[in-house]
């Protein structure tokens, strides 16, 4: 595609409930990359994959946060038995091999849990 | 482990002034730096981004070099237009395979 795609742009989970993120990434890009953004700070990094590989999960805060991208291309977040502290938008990202000339982001998924 | 500070905002200028926005890194070896740019209810783009030491990455009328010795990435524009108007983040791409780290963001305002 043109850019990265996230889906849904907005949701609100009840407190306890699992959710699912989707990313699309741009066609071709090995790279796929979750980061976490905070209210008023950067984005955090959460996990990295190279095609189907999830190479680095070091910045996924918790055992509730599991991510996948199966065939290499489309990617999804899950978070199991949401918190308050998980409100934040969700932000994917995508790049060539070589991510050293920078990213794509996406739109973001901004998730509100009350 | 790697971290980014950036100006705190936010940051307001009249139409037609020069823009410096201060950036400043941590990291060990030599890390690839990056400014981003998020517009109202948009994604993070890439400006502009320099992988080297004494690179001067540029875009769009912005300028920053990459300064070893003081690890710095600052970022510069001539003359701002209401356009500019968004946050701005500074950010590295280290040793890690896969992280970057990003600054807080600035927002600026740029005032007709």
């Amino acid at each position: 595609g043109a850019g990265v795609s996230q889906s849904p742009r907005y949701k609100v989970a009840k407190r306890g409930q699992d959710v699912a993120l989707r990313c699309d990434p741009i066609s071709g890009h090995v790279s796929l990359f979750w980061y976490q953004q905070a209210l008023g700070q950067g984005p955090e990094f959460l996990t990295y994959f190279q095609n189907e590989a999830q190479l680095d999960k070091s910045g996924l805060p918790s055992d509730r946060f599991f991510a996948e991208r199966p065939e290499g291309s489309v990617s999804t977040l899950k978070i199991q038995r949401t918190q308050q502290e998980d409100s934040a938008v969700y932000l994917c990202a995508s790049s060539l091999a070589d991510h050293t000339y920078g990213y794509t982001f996406g739109s973001g998924t901004r998730l509100t849990v009350v | 482990g790697d971290s980014v500070t950036q100006m705190e905002g936010p940051v307001t200028l009249s139409e037609e002034a020069f823009l410096t926005i201060n950036c400043t890194y941590t990291a060990t070896g030599y890390p690839s730096l990056f400014w981003y740019v998020q517009y109202p209810g948009e994604g993070l783009q890439l400006l502009l981004k320099a992988t080297k030491a004494d690179d001067k990455g540029s875009n769009k009328g912005f300028e920053a070099t990459y300064r070893k010795e003081t690890t710095s990435f600052h970022l510069e524009k001539g003359s701002v237009q209401v356009s500019d108007s968004a946050v701005y983040f500074c950010a590295l791409k280290g040793r890690q395979a896969g992280k970057s780290t990003f600054g807080d963001g600035t927002t600026l305002t740029v005032k007709p």
